[in-house]
């Protein structure tokens, strides 16, 4: 069946690194966009990131540009965010998600996976 | 950034209502509206695309309406495994999420 399944998440010191995984099976990864989306502690959804089916285009919420880098290798099945220089504020559960499209017009997120939480903390 | 409203934040009902959840656009986002279920510690489930398109396998009760700046999600006849949060998501450019509207029971 169609599934996404994140990996990575973990405790962090602020100021270091960790690289999120989402390995996706059960369809045809290499002609999807894909996001990144957190979500705090007792808080709402936020767009990450997201990227193209080839990994030509990208594009970061304000909150992380120029810290967090999205990738993927098609050839693994698997979506990428790397996370440098973490803050406090970064602590949520990570999801990626698959984007779909209505026609050529709306896209929205389709199918979740259950998420890896991340917490940054001393 | 395109801003995203759902107000109330909380709304209280009883099975069996019609529950109507109200989702804002600060500008014109046209159709490019989507929402979201999520219950406690699960991810999101994608129920509406394109403000008003059922997402397959989503039952029939849940519909969606508006185009601009409102919408509407509208539960016909709501059941208990319905108490959840509702986000709304714009798609027009970067996407952002309203900042939800938690349905309880009365």
């Amino acid at each position: 069946q169609v599934q996404l399944v994140e990996s990575g998440g973990g405790v962090v010191q602020p100021g270091r690194s960790l690289r999120l995984s989402c390995a996706a099976s059960g369809f045809n990864f290499n002609i999807y966009g894909m996001y990144w989306v957190r979500q705090a502690p007792g808080k709402g959804l936020e767009w990450v990131a997201v990227i193209s089916y080839d990994g030509s285009d990208k594009n970061y919420g304000d909150s992380v540009k120029g810290r967090f880098t999205v990738s993927r290798d098609n050839s693994k099945n698997t979506l990428y965010l790397q996370m440098n220089s973490l803050r406090a504020e970064d602590t949520a559960v990570y999801y990626c998600a698959r984007e779909n499209y209505y026609g050529s017009g709306p896209h929205y997120m389709d199918v979740w996976g259950k998420g890896t939480t991340v917490t940054v903390s001393s | 950034d395109i801003q995203m409203t759902q107000s109330p934040s909380s709304l209280s009902a009883s099975v069996g209502d019609r529950v109507t959840i109200p989702c804002r656009a600060s500008q014109n986002i046209d159709n490019y509206l989507n929402w979201y279920q999520q219950k406690p510690g699960m991810a999101p489930k994608l129920l509406i695309f394109a403000a008003s398109t059922l997402q397959s396998g989503v039952p029939s009760r849940f519909s969606g309406s508006g185009s601009g700046t409102d919408f509407t999600l509208t539960i016909s006849s709501l059941q208990p495994e319905d108490f959840a949060t509702y986000y709304c998501q714009q798609s027009h450019s970067t996407p952002t999420f309203g900042g939800g509207t938690k349905v309880e029971i009365k």
